[in-house]
């Protein structure tokens, strides 16, 4: 069975550009999850969907937005990018709460 | 503030020593589960631990969860540089839906 599939796998984008990361979950999985991962530290949560209604929200600014679809695949959208967002991007999918299988993750690059 | 300390932050050992990670937090975990991740891939389940003072063994590997379900350890016996990763330590916090990461160890063992 395919793994959890994101894309791209990486990207370049200019500080206030919008960015659209995209997750496919295992088969079967019905929650998605994405977390932030800068250089250096561990993973940081920013949201959480199940059945595709949001079921967790992290510190991170409006900015950020998620959605999930019938088929349980799912976007990250970040606005007026800084900076500060270039990071590795990890999606995660899970049958419920867990366990957690992530996928390789999208480097995105502000410069 | 992270909500799970681990130490150290780096290590770098020689084949065939042993070493301790270790994860610790202010507040009480439904459970704790650890993840290893390698440069260019997500973090992949190492195991899981839900009852205090819980001891679960993988191979060379060996968690333990604490009493008070605050805090947890990895020791690795015999490394070999097979085991170089980024070590994670995971917990869901008592009536939380979302996972929260530690910090991070970074382990290089030696040939």
């Amino acid at each position: 069975d395919a793994g959890v599939t994101q894309s791209p796998t990486h990207l370049i984008k200019t500080r206030g550009q919008q960015v659209t990361l995209r997750c496919s979950p295992i088969s079967g999985h019905k929650s998605v999850s994405w977390y932030q991962q800068v250089l250096g530290q561990g993973p940081q949560f920013i949201f959480q969907y199940y059945e595709k209604e949001e079921r967790g929200r992290g510190n991170f600014p409006d900015r950020f937005s998620a959605r999930q679809f019938p088929n349980y695949s799912s976007e990250l959208n970040v606005n007026a990018l800084l900076l500060g967002d270039s990071a590795l991007y990890l999606c995660a999918s899970s049958f419920r709460e867990s366990p957690l299988h992530f996928g390789n993750g999208t480097r995105l690059t502000v410069t | 503030t992270q909500l799970l300390e681990q130490s150290p932050q780096f290590l770098s050992i020689q084949e065939g020593e042993n070493l301790t990670v270790y994860c610790n937090s202010s507040s009480v975990f439904s459970s704790l589960q650890w993840y290893r991740q390698e440069p260019g891939e997500g973090p992949v389940l190492l195991v899981t631990v839900v009852t205090g003072g819980e001891v679960k063994k993988l191979k060379r590997l060996t968690f333990q969860f604490g009493d008070a379900r605050k805090d947890s350890s990895l020791h690795i016996t015999a490394a070999q540089p097979g085991d170089t990763g980024l070590y994670l330590c995971a917990g869901r916090p008592t009536g939380a839906n979302n996972l929260f990461f530690g910090t991070g160890t970074r382990l290089t063992v030696i040939p």
